[in-house]
């Protein structure tokens, strides 16, 4: 059973460059959830996709944005990097209609360094 | 700010040992759930406790919940090595649509 898998597994970049993380769900899930997870802290929620929409989105800024392919596969895209965009990004799936507070399935994560 | 605190912030037990670690949120929950993370790697999921439920078991777990107290604790006995990591507590508040995680128990086990 394939779980969530993520890509890639490190990036360094600079400010003001743009960066695109990968996430593939586990398999037989169809909603996606990204989360950053800035270093000692506890996973902060971004967006999540279903059906190829954006459905539910936290406390980030419109340079933080994404998408849903047809096989559930999921990206996310930020521009206009900042130093405090430096942090672990989590992908998780679930299935629908469980929903965010349901059980979340998820990656290894991305490190994502900001020089 | 996190609706769920963890506390103790770390923790060292000797191998063998059980450890308990404690949650507190501010809102009523739908839920609430416990997750491990070994060395900044994904999360895993260890066990979800409905508002309804006080105590649920998995194995070596065992969590509790007061939602008078509003507080949640959990309890790993007989530790082993392979049980260091951080251990985040998830609250799925009534009034929000989403997890809130707090910022996690360190949990060093020491053979």
């Amino acid at each position: 059973d394939a779980g969530v898998t993520q890509s890639p597994t490190h990036l360094i970049k600079t400010r003001g460059q743009q960066v695109t993380l990968r996430c593939s769900p586990k398999s037989g899930h169809d909603t996606v959830s990204w989360y950053q997870q800035a270093l000692g802290q506890g996973p902060q929620f971004i967006f999540q996709y279903y059906e190829e929409e954006e459905r539910q989105r936290g406390n980030f800024p419109d340079r933080f944005s994404g998408h849903q392919f047809p096989n559930y596969s999921s990206e996310l895209n930020v521009n206009a990097l900042l130093l405090g965009d430096s942090a672990l990004y989590l992908c998780a799936s679930s299935l629908a209609p469980g929903g965010l507070q349901e059980t979340q399935y998820f990656g290894p994560g991305t490190r994502l360094l900001v020089l | 700010s996190q609706q769920g605190e963890e506390d103790p912030q770390a923790l060292s037990i000797q191998e063998g040992e059980n450890a308990t670690m404690n949650c507190s949120y501010k809102t009523s929950i739908n839920n609430l759930q416990w997750y491990r993370q070994n060395s900044g790697r994904g999360l895993v999921h260890l066990i979800l406790i409905r508002s309804n439920e006080r105590e649920k078991h998995s194995g070596r777990l065992r969590v509790t919940l007061d939602t008078s107290k509003k507080s949640s604790s959990l309890l790993i006995t007989a530790s082993r090595a392979a049980d260091t990591a951080s251990y985040f507590c998830a609250t799925a508040p009534s009034n929000d649509y989403k997890l809130s995680f707090g910022a996690g128990t360190t949990v060093t086990v020491r053979a």
